[in-house]
């Protein structure tokens, strides 16, 4: 079935980049996402990326997707400590079931 | 900014108690899904919702579990006869097309005793 990985864990300091892998087995997905989630809080949709396109940059936010590799990466320039949190990758599909298989998250954690 | 709000943000319950989260999508929103995610677990598909009937559930979502549109704003999650491993948060999100993304509520922390 779909399965979606992610590294656990990244510590970084405040000031460097971050970057945070995924790697994902279904190659029909349509879209793919970046989610964060903060303590105690909801998922927050970062930024996503369709299937046919290679990078999209949003700010301090960078998403490079190597389709043939099946490898998605979110890179957060200047991190701040406030980027602290769970970053979950997730695949979707242009579909109205199930949408979105996430991945296990990864913790980032920044300090100053 | 339009958002998805979950009711009650936590709830505790007995086991073998019936529960219902509340979900109120955003308006013009038109597929909806519940998620869960048990304590530092991947968050899990439960089951899609469009045109007020259910378009896909996974494994999880079996006979105690039931999805209802009661009006033209809610959502609701019912899980008839809770049992310890219902223990989770619980994500409502919804969407308005099938090409965007899914907006997710902050969720309902469930905690069966």
């Amino acid at each position: 079935g779909e399965d979606v990985e992610q590294s656990l864990f990244l510590s970084v300091r405040e000031g460097d980049s971050s970057v945070i892998n995924c790697t994902y087995t279904d190659s029909s997905s349509t879209y793919l996402y970046w989610y964060k989630q903060e303590p105690g809080a909801g998922l927050q949709l970062l930024t996503y990326i369709f299937s046919n396109m290679d990078m999209k940059q949003d700010q301090r936010l960078t998403v490079l997707l190597n389709k043939k590799d099946k490898h998605l990466s979110l890179r957060i320039a200047d991190t701040q400590t406030g980027d602290s949190a769970i970053y979950f990758c997730a695949e979707g599909w242009n579909q109205a079931g199930t949408a979105l298989i996430f991945g296990k998250g990864t913790t980032l954690s920044v300090s100053s | 900014e339009p958002e998805v709000t979950q009711t009650p943000s936590h709830q505790v319950t007995q086991m073998g108690q019936e529960v219902i989260l509340r979900c109120v999508p955003i308006s013009n929103h038109l597929y909806f899904y519940w998620y869960r995610q048990i304590l530092g677990q991947k968050v899990e598909f439960l089951v899609s919702f469009y045109n007020n009937e259910i378009s896909e559930k996974s494994e999880i979502f079996d006979d105690q579990f039931s999805v209802e549109r009661p009006d033209g704003s809610n959502f609701t999650l019912k899980i008839r006869s809770t049992k310890l491993e219902d223990s989770a948060m619980y994500f409502c999100a919804s969407r308005d097309s099938l090409g965007s993304p899914l907006h997710f509520g902050n969720g309902t922390r469930l905690t069966v005793t």
